[in-house]
């Protein structure tokens, strides 16, 4: 079974130090991978995603994930936390439909999220 | 904006009763995806349609339904309802460019509808 765990409910950081917030993954095959942001009474915004290529991934904000295909594991950084990136940080990876169901069909299942929380 | 239109942003209703979410994905998006997010359960997968058809299916109670019309727009249906039912639902929609772009495609998120059931 496909499954993403954020092994931390909380993260608390500094503004200006740099931060991580992990996620690992557990799917059939190569996977897709994906991280998000929810601000308070918002819907999920798209940060970042690796499908292919460099393991290290650029995105929006100033944020980058880097894949370990070994550790199953596709960690959120930032070089330099700011207060505004106080958020929810869901990751998320697409499963494989199951065998010969259509192409178009995919799970895309999301982990607990983790609440970052930077102190000014 | 992400694109994606969820209506209504708010609804209070009582046990037993049955509503309906509707969803308008971004212009072009053959696939809606639905999720489930409550305070303690996180964002739960409910159920994904393209292009008409229902093409995956999470943790969906049989008290509730969906499905995606000739227009792309979407509805959920909720039936017999009960408090545990109240959360955030979620729409997300996703473009279709070719094999590899769809399935690499990520999620663009309405607003959500968030539900009440007193």
């Amino acid at each position: 079974a496909q499954s993403v765990a954020q092994p931390e409910d909380q993260v608390n950081v500094a503004e200006g130090n740099p931060l991580t917030v992990k996620c690992t993954y557990s799917v059939s095959g190569n996977p897709y991978l994906f991280w998000y942001v929810q601000y308070p009474n918002r819907g999920l915004q798209f940060l970042l995603k690796y499908i292919t290529g460099d393991n290290l991934v650029k995105g929006s904000y100033g944020f980058e994930a880097e894949f370990n295909k070994s550790q199953t594991s596709f960690h959120l950084k930032k070089p330099s936390a700011l207060v505004s990136d106080s958020a929810l940080y869901f990751c998320a990876v697409r499963a494989l439909p199951s065998v010969g169901r259509y192409s178009s069909a995919s799970k895309i299942i999301f982990g607990s999220g983790t609440r970052l929380s930077i102190r000014p | 904006d992400s694109g994606v239109t969820q209506t209504p942003k708010h609804l209070i209703t009582a046990t037993g009763q049955r509503v309906t979410l509707r969803c308008s994905p971004r212009s072009g998006d053959l696939s809606v995806y639905w999720y489930q997010q409550s305070l303690d359960q996180g964002l739960q997968f409910l159920i994904q349609y393209y292009n008409g058809e229902e093409r995956a299916k999470g943790n969906i109670l049989e008290r509730f339904s969906a499905q995606q019309f000739p227009d792309l727009h979407s509805e959920l249906n909720l039936s017999s309802l009960e408090l545990g039912d109240s959360a955030l639902y979620f729409c997300a929609s996703r473009g279709a460019t070719g094999l590899a772009g769809e399935e690499s495609g990520e999620l663009f998120f309405g607003e959500g509808s968030r539900l009440t059931v007193l």
